[in-house]
């Protein structure tokens, strides 16, 4: 357990659907990172937030949303889901400041989201 | 951040040391090497990171040449459960500023019985 908590673990929907995973950083971390894993795309940043606030934006498409909540819960929400859209997403989360951010990032288990 | 550059795959016997070879010719002073790997479809799990001095710990070692422009990463004793990609990755860690991870398409690490 990395202590990055991903729900849910699956999901199948289909196309046009939206919907939302949601990610719980591991305690003490500020920052949550989200990433996308299909198969012939390798990892892709999406979106980072620190404290609630966005900080990094990356290959998001406009029909993707995230936030990061008080309790720093972080949520991305996939809406008009298109085939396309099937991947791994995974949450990562770090300090985001200090000298506990040099360790890098903690990866989730992440969702597979499958879209029929 | 630098771009990284790794072999495809590589293959390893079971108990020999594996190394891992990257190239990061135009990494810059305050960038950092890290090495991540995913096991099968796992969340990416951090193995070591290092500046410029060769680093130790209970998972793997990593050799960073003088210049800094390559460096290496040993799995001393490989075992089947090493069978991962791995992926090298250098980033900003400038004063209080540090950079996404980006990753590439890393080396896919075949262990052999």
């Amino acid at each position: 357990d990395s202590g990055v908590t991903q729900t849910p673990k699956h999901l199948i929907t289909a196309t046009g659907q939206r919907v939302t995973l949601r990610c719980s950083p591991r305690s003490g971390d500020l920052s949550v990172y989200w990433y996308q894993q299909s198969l012939d795309q390798g990892l892709q940043f999406l979106i980072q937030y620190y404290n609630g606030e966005e900080r990094a934006k990356g290959n998001i498409l406009e029909r993707f949303s995230a936030q990061q909540f008080p309790d720093l819960h972080s949520e991305l929400n996939l809406s008009s889901l298109e085939l396309g859209d099937s991947a791994l997403y995974f949450c990562a989360s770090s300090a985001g400041h200090g000298t506990k951010e040099i360790y890098g990032y903690t990866f989730g288990s992440g969702t597979r989201l499958t879209v029929v | 951040d630098a771009k990284t550059t790794q072999p495809t795959s590589m293959d390893c016997a079971e108990g020999r040391a594996a190394n891992l070879p990257c190239n990061h010719s135009t990494i810059s002073g305050n960038e950092y090497v890290y090495w991540y790997r995913q096991i099968h479809s796992q969340g990416p799990q951090y193995i070591i990171h290092g500046l410029k001095n060769n680093e130790t710990n209970e998972m793997a070692s990593l050799i960073i040449t003088e210049d800094r422009k390559s460096s290496t990463l040993i799995l001393p004793h490989a075992t089947l459960r090493d069978t991962a990609v791995y992926y090298c990755i250098v980033r900003n860690a400038g004063g209080t500023s540090y950079g996404k991870l980006t990753f590439g398409q890393g080396t896919i690490l075949t262990v052999h019985p």
